[in-house]
């Protein structure tokens, strides 16, 4: 399968635990991407990478949020000291650098439960 | 601030006729669009996109329709399946950032009866 892969699918954790969720891109693209999609919404750009450099970040990522993708390879999300506020399914996609418009792919996401 | 709107949460189709989805935006910097299709459970997956110097893309029984001078497009199904029903994702994104940086709109549920 040579898609964009989430780990793990599910995670319930309880309010005040640390969280990380892995992604693994598309092998060839650089261009990373973070999503959040609460009930109801459309997803919500967090942050992308170009390579291993972190280039925006939405002034949705709070300080509790922190992604990393060292390497330029598979890319981390952790959330510190996770709040009810935090459920939301988190969605990673990858795209190829491109002059033009093209479309991101993403993975199945991971579904966050903060109880 | 939503710049991408998608005014109707459901719309419900028989089988074999016509599904139009509508998208309506107001960032005048979006110049590439997208629809995305997602079911339960699972991530969104491309559907067709548009670029802002074309007023009609077609794939398949997939039709976009970009309206710049009214900020709107719209998505035709024809004809429609059982299994077109789904959320339909309008998304737009903008020169001078990463066009990977999508912009969507609320979603739209389909529901295609047999």
């Amino acid at each position: 399968d040579t898609g964009v892969s989430q780990n793990p699918r599910h995670k319930i954790t309880k309010r005040g635990q640390n969280v990380t969720f892995r992604c693994d891109p598309i092998s060839e693209h650089n261009r990373l991407y973070w999503y959040r999609q609460t009930l109801g919404q459309g997803p919500e750009f967090l942050t992308y990478f170009q390579n291993e450099a972190q280039l925006e970040k939405s002034r949705l990522l709070s300080d509790r949020f922190s992604a990393e993708r060292p390497k330029g390879s598979f890319s981390t999300l952790e959330i510190q000291r996770t709040e009810q506020g935090d459920s939301a399914m988190y969605l990673c996609a990858s795209s190829p650098v491109m002059n033009t418009g093209t479309e991101a792919f993403f993975g199945q996401g991971t579904r966050l439960t903060v109880v | 601030d939503q710049q991408v709107k998608q005014n109707s949460p459901s719309l419900s189709v028989q089988e074999g006729r016509i599904s139009i989805l509508n998208c309506d935006y107001t960032n005048s910097m979006f110049d590439y669009f997208l629809w995305y299709k997602k079911y339960p459970a699972e991530g969104p997956t491309f559907l067709i996109s548009i670029s802002s110097i074309k007023d009609k893309n077609e794939d398949g029984r997939f039709t976009v329709f970009l309206n710049k001078s009214a900020k709107h497009l719209s998505l035709h199904i024809v004809p429609s399946q059982p299994g077109d029903s789904a959320v339909y994702f309008c998304a737009a994104s903008a020169r001078g950032t990463s066009y990977g940086k999508l912009t969507f709109g609320q979603g739209t549920i389909l529901t295609v009866h047999p």
